[in-house]
């Protein structure tokens, strides 16, 4: 299985803040890499997809970017519905793998 | 819009089989592979598999052995079925449309709000 390391894994953060969360695969993932946002008790909701799109309706605030084995979710000015956690996934092999998450709580 | 809910019995004994069904509302399963991934405090996000209408399956090997996914397009709906279940099946259990494009890999999207499964002793 191809194994997915977030880091940090959680932050403190203030709203305004610059955030970037870095994905790495254990395997090279070309552009296979997809990242979620889950709040507590709600599902993941899909964010990036193909390491760098924007999924409709994300703000344009949240940006991906890398390629193999690096890969990461970038927050440019951080707001109060964005303390949750992020999730990175990859769709390059099978068994679909997940990151830990990353937990972005308030400062 | 797509819109997804799993259903199914949030309490499961020891030994026995887990059931739950997707519904699917807003477009046709016909039209795309379905999923289903599961989550839990200590594992994380976990991939369970794939169906498709046609009945085509991918499963994760680490529950290949009980698990059984299928489709039935005459009620839109998909399901899953683990047996021998411990407490280690213990999670909250997700459906979720598969979103694949040609060259850019496959995406959730998007997620039922997820079911709670306990399994019990």
């Amino acid at each position: 299985d191809i194994q997915m390391t977030q880091s940090p894994s959680s932050l403190s953060a203030s709203v305004g803040d610059r955030l970037t969360i870095t994905c790495r695969a254990s395997r090279n993932l070309s552009l296979y890499l997809n990242w979620y946002q889950q709040k507590p008790g709600k599902a993941p909701n899909l964010l990036i997809y193909a390491a760098s799109s924007l999924q409709g309706g994300v703000p344009s605030r949240f940006s991906g970017s890398g390629s193999g084995t690096n890969f990461t979710l970038t927050i440019s000015s951080l707001q109060p519905e964005d303390f949750a956690t992020y999730y990175c996934q990859q769709s390059y092999a099978f068994p679909r793998t997940f990151g830990l998450g990353t937990k972005v709580e308030i400062k | 819009q797509v819109h997804l809910q799993e259903s199914g019995p949030g309490l499961v004994k020891a030994s026995e089989t887990l059931s739950l069904t997707c519904t699917v509302s807003g477009g046709s399963i016909s039209d795309y592979y379905w999923s289903w991934i599961r989550q839990t405090p200590g594992k994380g996000l976990e991939w369970i598999g794939y169906v498709y209408y046609s009945g085509s399956t991918n499963y994760n090997p680490s529950l290949k052995s009980r698990l059984t996914l299928s489709a039935d397009t005459s009620k839109n709906q998909f399901s899953l079925r683990l047996t021998s279940v411990t407490a280690a099946d213990t999670a909250v259990y997700y459906c979720a449309r598969i979103v694949t494009v040609r060259g850019r890999g496959n995406w959730f999207d998007p997620w039922g709000q997820g079911t709670l499964v306990t399994v019990s002793s």
